[in-house]
C-alpha cells in the first residue's frame, strides 16, 4: 500500500501544550501535505511542503520533511481547544500523476 | 466559489439498490479525487480524474462501484448494487492540478441496511 503511517493515533494534552504528530511514507513524493478534520466535517488543508524543502512555518503550524528517512513531522505549538481534530498527512507522488494518498491519522484531543 | 458540492448529505437505502453520489468540483480545477472514510480502513483513494480523465482507479473495491466525469463540472459515483459493508462517509474533492492543495466537499454518509 502507498498509504504511510502516522503516530501516535492519538494524542491528549493540555491547552498550552505543543502537539507533535508524525507520518512516515512509502514511495517517492512530489511534496507531502497536511489536512484538518473536524468530527463530521470534510479535511481542511493546511500546509504543503515541497520534497525539497525541509522545514515550513504556517501561524503556530511547523512542518519538518526528511526524504532521506521519508518522514515528516507537524507540530502545533502552545495548542488551543479549537486544535482539537484529527490530523493527516497526504502523500503527493509515486508513479501515478496527481495522486494524493492519505494517512490513517491521528486523533488530537486539546483539553481546556 | 461554493467549494465542492456533494449531494446527497446522507444516503439512506436497502441492501442491493443503486446508489448514486454527485460532486461538483470547484470551478477551473483539473483533479477530482473520491474518497470513502470508515473507522476501520480510514481514508481510502477510490479514483481520481485528471481533465475528466480517469487516472487511477485502483482503489475502487469491486465492480459494483463505478465512477464518471462527463464534464469538468460533474462527476458520479455509483454503487449497484449497495452492500452494508459499502456503508461509510463518501468525500469528494478538487484540485487545481496535481499534487497541489485539495479541497473537500461535505461528505455524503452512506448507509446501507
Amino acid at each position: 500500500s502507498q498509504q504511510g503511517e502516522e503516530d501516535p493515533q492519538a494524542l491528549s494534552i493540555q491547552e498550552g501544550e505543543n502537539a507533535t504528530m508524525n507520518c512516515s511514507y512509502k514511495t517517492s513524493i512530489n511534496n507531502l501535505q497536511w489536512y484538518r478534520q473536524n468530527s463530521g466535517r470534510g479535511l481542511v488543508h493546511l500546509i504543503l511542503i515541497r520534497s525539497n524543502e525541509r522545514e515550513k512555518h504556517s501561524g503556530r503550524l511547523r512542518v519538518t520533511l526528511d526524504t532521506s528517512k521519508k518522514s515528516s513531522s507537524l507540530l502545533i505549538t502552545a495548542s488551543r481547544a479549537a486544535d482539537t481534530a484529527s490530523y493527516f498527512c497526504a502523500f503527493a507522488g509515486g508513479t501515478s500523476y496527481g495522486k494524493l494518498t492519505f494517512g490513517q491519522g491521528t486523533i488530537l484531543t486539546v483539553h481546556p | 466559489d461554493a467549494g465542492v458540492i456533494q449531494s446527497p448529505r446522507h444516503e439512506v437505502t436497502e441492501m442491493g439498490q443503486e446508489v448514486t453520489l454527485r460532486c461538483k468540483p470547484i470551478s477551473g480545477h483539473n483533479s477530482l479525487f473520491w474518497y470513502r472514510q470508515t473507522m476501520m480502513r480510514g481514508l481510502e483513494l477510490l479514483i481520481y480524474f485528471n481533465n475528466n480523465v480517469p487516472i487511477d482507479d485502483s482503489g475502487m473495491p469491486e465492480d459494483r462501484f463505478s465512477a464518471k466525469m462527463p464534464n469538468a463540472s460533474f462527476s458520479t459515483l455509483k454503487i449497484q448494487p449497495s452492500e452494508p459493508r459499502d456503508s461509510a462517509v463518501y468525500f469528494c474533492a478538487s484540485s487545481s492540478q496535481g499534487w497541489t492543495e485539495a479541497f473537500f466537499g461535505q461528505g455524503t454518509r452512506l448507509t446501507v441496511v
